[in-house]
């Protein structure tokens, strides 16, 4: 199971958007709604922001919003602050075998 | 609280052995689905393995034939036994709980590092 694609890196000022991009194929991303995105700071475990697409645990600010259109799923980050800097990765089910891919991941800078 | 506390890395030399742990509290391991994530120094993550509630089993092909998931019901724990550890194996490793087909619990990540 290949890797998903996610561009290396991402930057933004404090107050705009920023959109990250994670691209898979038919038999993961395309095919099930269950793309969930990461934030990892530096020496500390990765936190779900998103699951499902679009859904956002509890605690999770409504800055962090997911979507997905055919096998590309965005992760938008609104009202950029200076504590969004961070790693981030998505990831897909692929089926109950294989389970789980994850996208090389992608280091967003606040300006 | 909903934790999970992972233990039992270190260094390991190459074709070594070692078990990691991973206790959890604040919810029941087995009926849950429960994975290790990796992550080798300076890159991303990689699954490695889940364990279902009912006890089906899958690995990652990297790690096939040499790891295996387990879980004491009794102790609320999820074990990762790691046999003939590679170079490439060093890595954090970190217990997880799934929730659809991702994870939403994340321990602190105990590091093992093969090397001579």
């Amino acid at each position: 199971q290949s890797a998903l694609t996610q561009p290396p890196s991402a930057s933004g000022s404090p107050g705009q958007s920023v959109t990250i991009s994670c691209t898979g194929t038919s038999s993961d991303v395309r095919y099930y709604n269950f793309v969930s995105w990461y934030q990892q700071h530096p020496g500390k475990a990765p936190i779900l922001i998103i699951y499902d697409v679009n859904k956002r645990p509890s605690g999770v600010p409504d800055r962090f919003s997911g979507s997905k259109s055919g096998s590309t799923a965005s992760l938008t980050v609104s009202g950029l602050q200076a504590e969004d800097e961070a790693d981030y990765y998505c990831s897909s089910f692929v089926g109950r075998n294989n389970f789980n891919v994850f996208g090389g991941g992608t280091r967003l800078t606040v300006l | 609280e909903v934790q999970l506390v992972e233990s039992g890395g270190g260094l390991v030399q190459p074709g070594g052995s070692l078990r990691l742990s991973c206790a959890a509290s604040g919810f029941t391991v087995s009926t849950n689905y429960m994975s290790w994530v990796r992550q080798a120094p300076g890159k991303g993550l990689e699954w490695v393995s889940v364990i279902y509630s009912g006890n089906y089993i899958f690995y990652a092909d990297s790690v096939k034939g040499r790891f295996t998931i387990s879980r004491d019901s009794s102790k609320n724990t999820v074990y990762l036994q790691m046999n003939r550890l590679r170079a490439d194996d060093t890595a954090v490793y970190y217990c997880t709980r799934g929730v659809g087909g991702g994870f939403d619990i994340w321990g602190q990540g105990t590091m093992v590092t093969v090397s001579s």
